[in-house]
């Protein structure tokens, strides 16, 4: 069975500071991992995706994630926040493409100025 | 390309009725999805289609609810004897088969008073 983990329901950073999200997965094969936002009355939007390639992806918005098969984490970065990034970021799970996403809790980002 | 799309965006019912959204997606995907999210969680899978085949069911899918897609494009989900349990924001996606990016559509909120 797969499984997400979202550390910290609500991350506050200042405008031009890192963003750090965290995700840790569980899966018996390998993954298909997603990280997806959302912004107030809108849909869920993908940011980027990991499909067994490339380690480091790079989504949308300056946006990027690691995939660390030794942590079995999925952590999404971003080097400079800006005021536009404030929204609820979500990891997801797959054990194959096209097949039903697992998601986290999710994790609020708010950004001060 | 229009997206995803969702109708009702809003309902409001009495428990104990019968509700039904519709989601139409994005032209030639073949692959559609539902899920359900509640205040303060992640988007929970619910099922999905391949055209008109229902391939997955999730356990959280009662024999309340029951979902369609007769000619492999739009899909209806039916709540039968709404139970306030049932207050949340029903989302739907749409993807290609081989490509697994998943598009979603804004949600239909329901709330059961």
């Amino acid at each position: 069975a797969q499984s997400v983990t979202q550390l910290g329901s609500h991350v506050s950073v200042s405008e031009g500071a890192l963003v750090l999200l965290r995700c840790n997965y569980s899966s018996s094969v390998p993954p298909y991992l997603f990280w997806y936002v959302q912004y107030p009355n809108q849909g869920l939007q993908l940011l980027l995706k990991y499909t067994s390639a490339a380690t480091l992806v790079k989504g949308i918005n300056g946006f990027e994630a690691e995939f660390k098969k030794s942590e079995t984490s999925f952590h999404l970065t971003k080097p400079s926040a800006h005021m536009s990034d404030a929204a609820e970021y979500f990891c997801a799970v797959s054990r194959r493409a096209g097949t039903a996403l697992i998601f986290g809790k999710g994790t609020t980002l708010s950004v001060s100025s | 390309d229009t997206g995803v799309s969702q109708d009702p965006r809003h309902k409001i019912t009495k428990r104990g009725q019968n509700v039904t959204f519709r989601c139409d997606p994005i032209s030639e995907h073949n692959r559609l999805y539902w899920y359900r999210q509640t205040l303060g969680q992640g988007p929970e899978f619910l099922t999905y289609f391949q055209n008109e085949a229902q391939l997955e069911k999730s356990r959280l899918l009662s024999d309340r609810f029951s979902a369609e897609r007769p000619k492999g494009s739009f899909s209806t989900l039916e709540i039968q004897r709404t139970e306030q349990g049932d207050s949340a924001m029903y989302l739907c996606a749409s993807s290609l088969l081989a490509g697994g990016h998943k598009f979603f559509g804004p949600g239909t909120r329901l709330t059961v008073l």
